[in-house]
């Protein structure tokens, strides 16, 4: 299977604690995208990554959050001192801007459940 | 600022046609695409339009009209996988950076 995929895809955690969530985009997509869907509302953009440059970074996301991309390829979402308020599905999406019209292709996402 | 809305949900029958609207007011604009997600499942590309007009993909098509900031979504011959929710995306005047997602519709078929 050569899409997005993610890790892990369920994570239960207790408030305070720190949780990474990774994310492996499609091979040739240089760009990658991390968003944050409650049930029930759309995707919200958190961060951006164009190669290994964090490009964009929503003014929603506090500086509990942090996330990289090392060498262009995998990047990782790290989540400090979790909130119950965190609770919810983060997607990683990637894209290719020379092919198709750009569209996002999503993984499957990480539905994380802060107790 | 940016904002995107569309229906929250609608219902329809087996083989009925329907359409799903969505309006938005952005900071720019390069482009806008239409996505399904299905029931704690990813989201997946539907279509794309950046001129104004119609699109047509097999059972689908989506309409923009840029000077209205206006888009709708067509679903013919509708069959019951096509409950889902159906979310609207703007993508910035910068190509490459964030997409602005709409809430999303939340679509019922019925037999």
């Amino acid at each position: 299977d050569t899409g997005v995929s993610q890790d892990p895809r369920h994570k239960i955690t207790k408030r305070g604690q720190n949780v990474t969530f990774r994310c492996d985009p499609i091979s040739e997509h240089n760009r990658l995208y991390w968003y944050r869907q409650t049930l029930g509302q759309g995707p919200e953009f958190l961060t951006y990554f164009q190669n290994e440059a964090q490009l964009e970074k929503s003014r929603l996301l506090s500086d509990r959050f942090s996330a990289e991309r090392p060498k262009g390829s995998f990047s990782t979402l790290e989540i400090q001192r979790t909130e119950q308020g965190d609770s919810a599905m983060y997607l990683c999406a990637s894209s290719d801007p020379t092919g198709g019209e750009g569209e996002q292709y999503f993984g499957p996402g990480t539905r994380l459940t802060v107790t | 600022g940016q904002n995107i809305d569309q229906p929250t949900e609608m219902t329809a029958t087996e083989g009925a046609i329907v359409q799903i609207n969505c309006t938005y007011q952005t900071s720019g604009f390069n482009g806008l695409f239409w996505y399904q997600q299905h029931a704690g499942e990813a989201p997946t590309f539907l279509s794309y339009n950046v001129l104004d007009g119609l699109e047509e993909k097999g059972r689908f098509s989506s309409f923009l009209s840029r000077s209205k900031g206006y888009s709708y979504l067509l679903l013919k011959e509708l069959q019951m996988k096509d409950s889902a929710s159906y979310l609207c995306a703007v993508r910035g005047a910068n190509y490459g950076q964030n997409f602005v997602f709409g809430p999303g519709t939340r679509l019922s078929v019925l037999p």
